[in-house]
């Protein structure tokens, strides 16, 4: 099994309408993350949370929500979707070692389109 | 913000030839991290550079990290098909948490 899943793997819906992108992850790690991919534009950070009860924004947050329901769950909400956020979605998780600079390791991604 | 830029955005190389993508940020990185994404796949962790002037080789693949810490290169020898993807940097800058990507190399191999 996957350590890092994500739901739904596509996702087609209507401007307008709630969104809800969910991570789950068995590695055990604290830090979980939400990256966006646009085209030529790279990895750009959402949200980001290092435990259950941190939360933070990440580059391109508005627009955007997210929960950490569990140490394992971390869901992403688009909560009016517009098609400016059509795009592939990562989530991502990385261990809480000595330093900040642990590698990150990236679900299969959901790739969400806005009409 | 903090920004890394990574050129080129395209490489297109015959199976044999070389390749190399370079990573650079305005300012002093505390690290940098290279991934790879397989098309249609998603970011796979390759490597972490630390130290100033840090060198790592990993078979046909070669990383640096340059002495002031603001650039980096991954450099492929003798490419073959199954080099083909993305090739992305990353890196933090100095009491940051975060990690800010660059916005890729994608090489394609002919074979």
């Amino acid at each position: 099994d996957a350590d890092v899943t994500q739901t739904p793997r596509n996702r087609i819906t209507k401007t307008g309408k709630r969104i809800m992108l969910e991570c789950s992850q068995t590695k055990g790690h604290d830090r979980m993350y939400w990256y966006r991919q646009d085209p030529g534009l790279g990895l750009r950070l959402i949200y980001y949370s290092f435990d259950v009860k941190d939360i933070n924004k990440g580059e391109i947050s508005d627009g955007y929500s997210v929960s950490r329901q569990a140490q394992a769950k971390f869901s992403l909400s688009l909560e009016s979707a517009i098609p400016n956020q059509t795009a592939l979605y990562f989530c991502a998780t990385g261990d809480s070692g000595p330093t900040y600079y642990n590698e990150q390791f990236f679900g299969p991604g959901t790739r969400l389109t806005v009409l | 913000g903090q920004q890394v830029m990574q050129i080129p955005q395209y490489q297109h190389v015959q199976e044999g030839e070389d390749f190399t993508t370079y990573c650079n940020s305005s300012t002093t990185l505390s690290n940098i991290q290279w991934y790879k994404q397989r098309p249609g796949g998603h970011p796979v962790f390759l490597i972490q550079l630390v130290k100033s002037g840090e060198v790592k080789k990993q078979k046909r693949l070669t990383f640096q990290f340059g002495e002031a810490k603001k650039n980096s290169s991954l450099h492929i020898t003798a490419t073959q098909t199954t080099d083909v993807g993305t090739y992305f940097c990353a890196g933090t800058q100095g009491g940051s948490e975060k990690l800010v990507f660059g916005k890729g190399t994608k090489l394609t191999v002919n074979p």
